[in-house]
């Protein structure tokens, strides 16, 4: 069944270093893929997408990487900064480009070390 | 602030109760969305509206649960005979479009319901 799942529930890295949060996703028909960041108490943030026809994506600070042979998309984050700390998920549209429906995952804690 | 406004943001009851959310989408954005999200859980799609015409409903959302959108603006979601398996984050978005490239899906602050 359809499933986007995160490899590491809590990822903890120094202030100042890079970060990255991995995601699988099971489903060969997505073509859209979403980073969100949530914060304690506050509703899911976007933060970068990426379709299928592309490998890699910057924003400021952020960079997504779409593997799809294996599968795979991973969110960088350079200089991590303690405003970074959050749960970060990954989705996707399981294919339907048309409806909007997200599938999440479950989501990864970045702790940031002063 | 993303513009989508939730009301109100916290919310007990008692088992039984009917409990009533709003939601105000970004203002030009005719597709809402309403998702649920429990402890440690991602968020999970239950029903989606493209101006006021429901278009899909998940088979989470039980014939307890109604969505309304009636002039295609704000948005209603009503759960009715709460139990305590309700208890849940209930989190509106909004996007301009199909909410696939080009166009973000954005989620408000969500809904604390606490059913007890």
């Amino acid at each position: 069944g359809e499933s986007v799942g995160l490899h590491l529930p809590t990822l903890s890295v120094q202030e100042g270093d890079n970060s990255i949060i991995n995601c699988a996703y099971s489903n060969s028909a997505s073509d859209y893929f979403i980073w969100y960041k949530q914060e304690s108490g506050k509703g899911p943030q976007f933060i970068i997408d990426i379709r299928s026809n592309m490998d890699k994506r910057q924003g400021q600070r952020v960079t997504v990487l779409l593997n799809k042979t294996v599968k795979h998309l991973s969110l960088q984050i350079a200089a991590t900064q303690p405003g970074d700390s959050a749960v970060y998920f990954c989705a996707e549209n399981g294919g339907s480009s048309n409806t909007g429906k997200l599938i999440f995952g479950q989501g990864t804690t970045l702790q940031v070390k002063p | 602030d993303t513009g989508v406004s939730q009301d109100p943001r916290h919310k007990i009851t008692k088992r039984g109760q009917n409990v009533t959310f709003r939601c105000d989408p970004i203002s030009e954005h005719n597709r809402l969305y309403w998702y649920r999200q429990t402890l440690g859980q991602g968020p999970e799609f239950l029903t989606y509206f493209q101006n006021e015409a429901q278009l899909e409903k998940s088979r989470l959302l039980s014939d307890r649960f109604s969505a309304e959108r009636p002039k295609g603006s704000f948005s209603t979601l009503e759960i009715q005979r709460t139990e305590q398996g309700d208890s849940a984050m209930y989190l509106c978005a909004s996007s301009s479009g199909s909410g696939s490239w080009g166009n973000t899906i954005y989620f408000g602050e969500g809904s604390w319901l606490t059913v007890v």
